[in-house]
């Protein structure tokens, strides 16, 4: 069964502006991840934030994790028409073989 | 670097009729391996895992079966398709370390059942 959600479902930007994108989830985790997915694509891996971090950074993208609130968020800042993609989260809930958990993701549409 | 095929990219088949889809890494070993199947507009939901050589675990119920019969070939069947299993496949890879396990996608098979 799909854990997690993201909000919103669907966002329109214009270039140059942030996307915030946020999750929650409902177990407890390991780690979450980010992933980002093209039209008719595999997914591509973003970013990785650890249950005992706070906030991640790389590039453009900033992820903060709030475990009492079992939420994260993703901040793409000064987006591009590239960015255009529907981004997912995922719940690492810590098994050996790796398992996610993967929410129903929010499709960004950044407008050139 | 690693890699990993699917295929094929696109599959039309009729309702009934049987299934194979083969997924490959290259440049790991001893990886897990996983079947995703996304529905138009939603998130994936993971089908099967496999953690080894003939080692496969179910995660729901469903009309499709998996085998792994080499340490890097993940086979994904059905022996009579329905009209529901029409969908996004994706298969995807990781390896743990230090209890960390990013997983890296193939590029997906669009299977339509008619």
């Amino acid at each position: 069964s799909q854990q997690g959600e993201e909000d919103p479902q669907a966002l329109s930007i214009q270039e140059g502006e942030n996307a915030t994108m946020n999750c929650s989830y409902k177990t407890s985790i390991n780690n979450l991840q980010w992933y980002r997915q093209n039209s008719g694509r595999g997914l591509v891996h973003l970013i990785l934030i650890r249950s005992n971090e706070r906030e991640k950074h790389s590039g453009r993208l900033r992820v903060t994790l709030d475990t009492s609130k079992k939420s994260s968020s993703l901040l793409i800042t000064a987006s591009r028409a590239a960015d255009t993609a529907s981004y997912f989260c995922a719940n690492a809930g810590g098994t050996s073989y790796g398992k996610l958990t993967f929410g129903q993701g929010t499709i960004l549409t950044v407008h050139p | 670097s690693q890699t990993i095929h699917q295929w094929p990219a696109t599959l039309v088949q009729p309702v009934g009729s049987p299934l194979s889809l083969e997924c490959t890494v290259e440049g790991t070993s001893n990886p897990n391996l996983y079947w995703y199947r996304q529905a138009a507009g939603r998130g994936l939901q993971l089908l099967f895992y496999s953690v080894g050589i003939g080692q496969i675990s179910s995660e729901v119920p469903q009309n499709l079966s998996a085998s792994r019969p080499q340490d890097r070939q993940f086979i994904l069947s059905s022996k009579k398709l329905l009209l529901s299993d029409s969908g996004f496949y994706l298969c995807a890879w990781s390896v743990t370390r230090a209890g960390v396990a990013e997983q890296f996608f193939g590029p997906g098979t669009r299977l339509t059942v008619l």
